[in-house]
């Protein structure tokens, strides 16, 4: 079956500091991976996404993300958090080429609070 | 170019009652797809189309009937709601729907049942 998992419900920062919010999932073939945002009462934005190459992905508003292969994970990350990235993130994966790659596979979220 | 639009913004159903949600979006994209997002469970996939006439089922598509008559548009039926229909639902629709595609998100319905 396939599978996402955001271990984490909460993560809380302080402003300035390093923000990672953790995703790892479990998907046939070489998949296909992306990280959306959720601000209140909104639909979801596209951040960032991993398709092939290079395994640090460089996204919008100073994200970005490691894809390790052999921990199959995709780890949200930002060098230097702002009260403004508040919100919800979620990781997700659609199967790679060989398989049905039209299905996406969403985890279960991971608000983000930063404090001033 | 208003990407992706719901309507309607929020419904209160009664259980047993039937409704379309509408989804449209004005990119010429031929994926489209319907998630409901639940607390704790993340978007879950319902249903997906990847052309005119094309559809197929999702993770969840008990309870949910689509179809897709144009290129443009992708509604979403429920035929006797249940409260356990109750969520946010979104539509999202990309370029082909070939792998490593973004997909687009429009705000959502917010639908209660009674």
């Amino acid at each position: 079956a396939q599978s996402v998992a955001q271990p984490e419900d909460q993560v809380n920062v302080a402003e300035g500091n390093p923000l990672t919010v953790k995703c790892t999932y479990s998907v046939s073939g070489n998949p296909y991976l992306f990280w959306y945002v959720q601000y209140p009462n909104r639909g979801l934005q596209f951040l960032l996404k991993y398709i092939t190459g290079d395994n640090l992905v460089k996204g919008s508003y100073g994200f970005e993300a490691e894809f390790n292969k052999s921990q199959t994970s995709f780890h949200l990350k930002k060098p230097s958090a702002l009260v403004s990235d508040s919100a919800l993130y979620f990781c997700a994966v659609s199967p790679g080429v060989g398989y049905n790659f039209n299905k996406f596979y969403f985890g279960s979220g991971t608000k983000l609070n930063v404090k001033p | 170019n208003a990407g992706v639009t719901q309507t309607p913004k929020f419904q209160v159903l009664k259980t047993g009652q039937s409704m379309t949600l509408q989804c449209a979006q004005d990119m010429n994209h031929e994926y489209m797809s319907w998630y409901r997002q639940d607390p704790g469970m993340g978007l879950r996939l319902i249903h997906y189309s990847v052309g005119a006439g094309i559809t197929d089922q999702g993770e969840v598509p008990n309870g949910y009937n689509v179809s897709r008559s144009t290129t443009e548009d992708f509604p979403l039926r429920l035929l006797s709601a249940a409260p356990s229909q109750t969520s946010v639902y979104f539509c999202a629709s990309s370029l082909s729907g070939r792998g490593g595609e973004t997909q687009y998100f429009g705000p959502g319905t917010r639908l209660l049942v009674l």
